[in-house]
């Protein structure tokens, strides 16, 4: 147990659906991170949350769209996704964004894309 | 090409040695880390290294870094079954406009009884 949950684990949905992903800590941390992984790639930074305020977007497309509503909650909107975007999704969370930090991860969200 | 790399699958018979390798680019990385991802988990710190050290020891784990060839390698002495994971060497980087986690693609280790 990492301190940081995710929900769903799995997530099936059409390309017309809306969903949304969510990711709670429970370690005071003020940073908080959505990363994709998909096979034989790098993980990929998508978002990144600096208590409550997105301090970073690694050009990710509209159709996936972040909310931190506070330092404990990240959340992932989706729509209109694309079957390439079936991937596991990762949320993180460190203490801020100082030199030296280590990330917590979730166990991810396994997400497909009919 | 890729700011981190590393090779994709390793596998090595229980009891033996197995050495997982990375590259970066960014030579004003402070901090290397090496994430395990166990299957249907998400990542966790298995060690890092600071960027002024050349070797890090831990139990099992040794860490080389060579600042120069910027390469960074990760040993597991006496590897189990419970080492098969996939392992994923990161950097904290400077680049545009803040610190980031540059993680590579992660090596699938295999450990074989």
């Amino acid at each position: 147990e990492t301190g940081v949950t995710q929900t769903p684990r799995h997530l099936v949905m059409g390309m017309t659906n809306k969903k949304s992903l969510k990711c709670e800590q429970h370690l005071g941390h003020n940073a908080m991170y959505w990363y994709k992984q998909s096979a034989k790639k790098p993980l990929e930074l998508m978002f990144v949350y600096n208590f409550k305020e997105q301090t970073e977007n690694n050009s990710v497309p509209s159709r996936f769209s972040p909310e931190c509503p506070n330092s404990s909650h990240l959340f992932l909107h989706l729509h209109t996704l694309q079957p390439e975007d079936s991937a596991l999704y990762l949320c993180a969370s460190s203490q801020d964004l100082g030199s030296f930090d280590i990330q917590y991860f979730g166990a991810g969200t396994r997400l497909s894309v009919l | 090409g890729e700011d981190v790399e590393q090779s994709l699958f390793l596998s090595v018979r229980e009891g033996d040695s197995s050495v997982i390798n990375c590259t970066y680019t960014d030579s004003s990385s402070t901090y290397l880390y090496w994430y395990k991802q166990e299957p249907g988990a998400g990542l966790q710190l298995l060690t890092y290294i600071f960027s002024n050290m050349d070797m890090k020891q831990d139990q099992r784990l040794t860490v080389l870094l060579n600042k120069k060839d910027k390469h960074l390698s990760l040993r597991i002495a006496d590897t189990q079954t419970g080492d098969s994971a996939i392992y994923f060497c990161a950097e904290r980087g400077r680049r545009n406009t803040g610190n980031q986690f540059y993680f590579g693609t992660g090596t699938s280790l295999t450990v074989i009884p």
